[in-house]
């Protein structure tokens, strides 16, 4: 295992409920990612958090809501969603926020908007 | 910003037989390219990088070659074994202008035949 964990690993909502993904990393890193993948398309950066500070928001809509209460936690709240926004969320780790720092990704939540 | 084409989607190949995948980068400036290998049901890992001072790397059955002049790069397995299935995504970034993200490519399926 990578020392990244996602839960849960499936969700399935409708439009109108508010979710929550949780990611913790045990690897002592400094820096957190939330990535979206959808088919065939690139991995999309969401967020970056660097020391529990948001350095990064890459003009994502304001339905996902990111949290990261420590340097060890990461969440990101969901409400109002689309069918589009149906796809695997990937959390991932770093030491620094650098890009050339080796990123650790946890196994991602499938998540199906109906 | 950095535009990342990878080819081909797909690639099957006999065991025992070599893969290669192709990426090109639009951004002259990008000087660090890793490569990041995804099983079914895991995040992406990373699995050798290669940063623009160097023409070439090897680890083992796995090497990248740069071609900054063409901007392009690709990753080569030789002797392929079926625990190398698996989807493999390019990425490129520019370090040395503070915090720039990886962009990656779409990935590559890769499939060893037994």
């Amino acid at each position: 295992e990578t020392g990244v964990t996602q839960t849960p690993r499936h969700l399935v909502m409708g439009m109108t409920n508010k979710k929550s993904l949780k990611c913790e990393q045990h690897l002592g890193h400094n820096a957190m990612y939330w990535y979206k993948q959808s088919a065939k398309k690139p991995l999309e950066l969401m967020f970056v958090y660097s020391l529990e500070e948001r350095v990064e928001n890459n003009s994502v809509p304001s339905r996902f809501s990111p949290e990261c209460p420590n340097s060890s936690h990461l969440f990101l709240h969901l409400h109002t969603l689309q069918p589009e926004d149906s796809a695997l969320y990937l959390c991932a780790s770093s030491q620094e926020q650098f890009s050339y720092n080796e990123q650790f990704f946890g196994p991602g939540t499938r998540l199906t908007v109906l | 910003g950095e535009n990342v084409e990878q080819h081909p989607s797909t690639l099957s190949v006999q065991e025992g037989d070599s893969a290669v995948i192709k990426c090109t980068y639009s951004d002259s400036a990008s000087n660090y390219f890793p490569w990041y290998k995804q099983e079914l049901g895991k995040g992406p890992q990373l699995i050798i990088d290669i940063r623009s001072n160097v023409g070439e790397k090897k680890d083992q059955r796995i090497a990248v070659t740069l071609n900054k002049t063409a901007k392009h790069f690709s990753l080569h397995i030789t002797e392929t074994q079926p625990e190398d299935s698996a989807v493999y995504f390019c990425a490129a970034s520019r370090t040395n202008f503070g915090n720039e993200k990886l962009t990656f490519g779409t990935g590559t399926r890769l499939t060893i035949i037994p």
